[in-house]
């Protein structure tokens, strides 16, 4: 069955707004990230954060372990935010084993 | 650091030629990855090292592929015989350990055609 669960699949927005990206996952985790894989299919790591909340300036991120979800806000979207935005998790059970959802694509306009 | 350094960037082989992809670790970093991105299965794990030992090579997709670690700083991943199928973007990762951050190369993009 489905393990890293990532919503919405798609996104469009425009440039100045805001936006959330969710990822749920079936299982305790030891490890949990956000990737950017921009247009030129490069993968950025944007958060390491199995558990709390981080902000890096225009994007933060939380995670509540016991629920088993992740978030990931963008605020004051600009169009260099385009991309594919993975979360990837490794189980407890799974050790070392990075595991990626789906993906969510976001577009955003002028 | 450098990064994560794979080698070639791009790859164009005939269907029954070996491909061999290389990927140069972080320094320092323990573990190694090797992820296959399709538009159909994603990002999938293919094998991972720890301290050039093969650790978990489950998801390799057949015997026609193999990794090898022969030292802490260089990585193969080679396809042999090559299959219009094995066509994707293959990625090395590296980190210092399972409960940290993975740092992910450029990427091959492999065509077979």
């Amino acid at each position: 069955g489905i393990q890293v669960e990532q919503s919405p699949p798609d996104l469009i927005l425009q440039e100045g707004a805001n936006s959330t990206l969710r990822c749920n996952f079936s299982d305790s985790v030891n490890n949990l990230q956000w990737f950017h894989q921009n247009p030129w299919g490069q993968l950025i790591n944007l958060f390491y954060i199995p558990s709390g909340t981080k902000q890096n300036g225009r994007l933060s991120a939380t995670t509540v372990a016991t629920e088993r979800y992740s978030l990931l806000y963008i605020s004051s979207s600009q169009t260099t935010d385009s991309g594919v935005y993975f979360c990837a998790v490794v189980y407890t059970d799974s050790w070392g084993k990075l595991q990626f959802g789906a993906g969510t694509q976001v577009v955003v306009t002028p | 650091d450098a990064g994560v350094i794979q080698s070639p960037r791009h790859e164009v082989t005939e269907m029954g030629q070996e491909v061999t992809l290389r990927c140069k670790p972080i320094s320092g970093h323990d573990y190694l990855f090797w992820y296959r991105q399709t538009m159909m299965r994603g990002l999938e794990l293919l094998i991972y090292f720890n301290n050039n030992v093969p650790i978990d090579d489950s998801g390799m997709p057949e015997d026609r592929f193999s990794a090898k670690m022969p030292n802490a700083s260089f990585s193969t991943l080679k396809i042999q015989p090559s299959e219009p199928r094995d066509s994707a973007v293959y990625f090395c990762a590296s980190t210092l350990g399972p409960a940290g951050g993975y740092t992910f190369g450029s990427g091959t993009r492999l065509t077979v055609v």
